[in-house]
């Protein structure tokens, strides 16, 4: 079965703080895996993939296959990084699999 | 247009009513989604076109629901009989090519917020 683990509902941390957000899969094949966020009053919109292992908006996530995680990282936290985040896996059908989202709050 | 449009935005139904809830994709988009996403939730699958196509609706939890896209652009979820449990945020998603693999992203409406009383 296909599964999305993110552990944490909530993370809070101050401006400049480093941030991880957690995010563990299941899957026997090779997955596709995605972070999706949902700022406030916003629609949910892609910020980033494994494939492509770009960083945006400062945040980086690296696939670790023996230890099937995909954790979002951002190594200076800043206020409007406040959202909620939402990792996703793409197996070997054409639809999305999320997790259960973390908000993350950046306090000034 | 824009991107991908939902109506309505919001939808208060009595238990027992049907109700239809609208998806325009972005024009030119094959693939259409939809998800449903209760409060606290992450969004879950129920159900996808690849044009007029309804390729997997392994994600409808009864036979109460119910989507179509019959000229492959505009889809309607439909919800018959509504129970409490079907209040949820109603998402629809649309992407470009014919597989979600390879570099592709779906890009998601506003959702249509349906409460059941």
């Amino acid at each position: 079965a296909q599964r999305v683990t993110q552990p944490e509902k909530l993370l809070s941390v101050f401006k400049g703080a480093p941030v991880e957000l957690k995010c563990n899969y299941s899957y026997s094949g090779s997955p596709e895996l995605f972070w999706y966020v949902q700022y406030s009053r916003q629609r949910l919109q892609l910020l980033l993939r494994h494939i492509s292992r770009e960083s945006i908006k400062g945040f980086t996530a690296d696939l670790n296959k023996g230890e099937t995680s995909f954790h979002l990282k951002k190594p200076f936290a800043q206020e409007e990084d406040s959202a909620m985040y939402y990792c996703a896996l793409s197996g070997n059908t054409d639809k999305l699999i999320f997790g259960t989202g973390t908000r993350l709050q950046v306090f000034p | 247009g824009a991107g991908v449009s939902q109506s309505p935005r919001y939808k208060v139904a009595k238990r027992g009513q049907d109700v239809a809830l609208r998806c325009d994709p972005i024009s030119g988009h094959v693939s259409l989604f939809w998800y449903q996403q209760a409060l606290g939730q992450g969004p879950e699958f129920l159900t996808y076109f690849q044009n007029e196509a309804q390729l997997d609706k392994s994600g409808l939890p009864s036979d109460r629901f119910f989507a179509e896209r019959p000229e492959g652009s505009v889809s309607t979820l439909k919800i018959q009989r509504t129970q409490q449990e079907d209040s949820a945020v109603y998402l629809c998603a649309s992407s470009a090519p014919l597989r979600l693999r390879n570099n592709e992203k779906l890009f998601f409406g506003s959702g249509t917020q349906l409460s059941v009383l």
